[in-house]
């Protein structure tokens, strides 16, 4: 099975700061890998699919970077809307696995 | 507009079985695989089991292999999850999810919350 190991496992930050987020493959999935927002009592929301392509509405100051084993999401200036926790998913092959979630906090 | 509604959670005890459900709505349902993901309240996702269009392709996480069945009907637009000899650790909420073009999933349900517990 493919284990996806995510860091941090949080952060703090303040509203402009870059962010950036890793997780990283236990062995090399191309670029299945998609990145998830999940805000307190909602369900996960799409934001990057095939490693670096974003989703339709999600706006541009994310973006996602990787190929094979690492993986990358940056939020380019933090907005107070992206205070939530991030996933990290890989399709590669049954069992999928997420990463373990980075929550994002405000300093 | 797409909607996926589960039920079928609740209380049930060790040992015992439970079948949650998820209707779909919004779309050509037997256009795209379903999947079920969990999440413990306060704790990470799991992706727990997917289900290609014509149930032709199935996958489940290594804690649930053996216990849990996937199914999916398409004549009804649902998605079901046969949970066999619950344990403790099953307890979450479970969400059914709806795949596009095996990339990503688009669109969740509200959840359905399963407690296994004496």
């Amino acid at each position: 099975d493919i284990q996806m190991t995510q860091s941090p496992s949080s952060l703090s930050a303040s509203v402009g700061d870059r962010v950036t987020i890793t997780c990283r493959a236990s062995q090399g999935i191309r670029n299945d890998l998609g990145w998830y927002q999940q805000k307190p009592g909602k369900a996960p929301k799409r934001l990057i699919y095939a490693a670096s392509s974003l989703q339709s509405g999600v706006p541009s100051r994310f973006s996602g970077s990787g190929s094979g084993t690492e993986f990358t999401l940056t939020i380019s200036s933090l907005q107070p809307e992206d205070f939530a926790t991030y996933y990290c998913l890989q399709h590669l092959s049954y069992p999928w696995t997420f990463g373990q979630g980075t929550k994002v906090e405000i300093k | 507009e797409v909607q996926l509604v589960e039920s079928g959670g609740g209380l049930v005890q060790p040992g015992r079985s439970l079948r949650l459900s998820c209707v779909a709505s919004g779309f050509t349902f037997d256009d795209h695989g379903m999947h079920w993901v969990r999440q413990v309240p306060g704790k990470g996702l799991e992706w727990v089991s997917g289900i290609s269009w014509n149930s032709g392709s199935i996958g489940y996480a290594d804690s649930v292999k053996g216990r849990f069945t996937i199914s999916r009907d398409n004549a009804k637009s649902s998605l079901y999850l046969q949970m066999n000899s619950l344990r403790a650790e099953d307890t979450a909420l479970y969400y059914c999810a709806k795949v596009v073009l095996g990339l990503y999933f688009d669109n969740w349900g509200q959840g359905t919350l399963v407690t296994v517990s004496s």
